[in-house]
């Protein structure tokens, strides 16, 4: 099984939809966790963090569930820009960072 | 403040050379990490270092690589003798010795031909 497992995507949606991204991690030592995002050919840029409590930066909410080591991201009012792939990010102490190969989306005008 | 510098940013080289890639980390930020990104694919973590130590390369590929991050000056990923295998984007990235969240340069892409 893989450390973090994402689904790959493409997610195609129109501007203004509400989107979804899921992702799973395997290690139940983990304790920090992370989205990032990726524009093409670009390097990845922290999103936001993820706190068990849930979190929310303007259009993105970010959820934890420890129990089901599963992470979440949701995009709100979907625009052009959010185009890019959703890295999910978990962080066990002691090691480095281990990345999720990512979710592309494409919003559509 | 500068971010995570890298150069150079796109790097061609012949089969049988060598590449150096190098990466400045941020101020105040003592822990450089290099990751590989291949074509369509995650990111895979490669060296963990800080000044003058190797902290884990469990995923450095056992021959032809190396990194080191010297006392003075930035820390170097060497490829020797590459192969069209090691054609990527390479990505460093620095934090600080809280080691929560990276900050990525914006990456080196070498190809072989």
């Amino acid at each position: 099984r893989k450390e973090v497992e994402q689904d790959p995507g493409p997610f195609n949606v129109p501007e203004g939809a509400t989107v979804a991204f899921n992702c799973t991690y395997s290690n139940s030592a983990s304790q920090s966790f992370f989205w990032y995002r990726q524009d093409c050919r670009k390097e990845p840029k922290l999103l936001m963090s993820v706190y068990s409590s849930g979190n929310e930066d303007g259009r993105f909410t970010a959820q934890l569930n420890r129990a089901s080591q599963y992470i979440s991201l949701l995009i709100r009012d979907s625009k052009l820009s959010d185009s890019a792939t959703y890295l999910c990010v978990v962080n066990t102490p002691h090691t480095p960072l281990v990345f999720g190969k990512g979710t592309r989306l494409s919003v559509i005008a | 403040n500068a971010g995570v510098m890298q150069n150079p940013r796109h790097l061609v080289r012949r089969r049988g050379q060598e590449a150096r890639l190098r990466c400045s980390p941020m101020k105040g930020h003592s822990h450089v990490y290099w990751y590989r990104q291949l074509p369509e694919e995650g990111l895979k973590f490669m060296v963990y270092l800080q000044k003058e130590n190797i902290i884990d390369e469990s995923g450095m590929p056992k021959e032809r690589f190396s990194a080191e991050f010297p006392k003075e000056g930035p820390s170097i990923l060497r490829i020797q003798q590459v192969v069209r295998g090691d054609s990527a984007a390479y990505f460093c990235a620095s934090s600080p010795p809280s080691n929560d969240g990276y900050t990525f340069g914006s990456g080196t892409r070498l190809t072989v031909v």
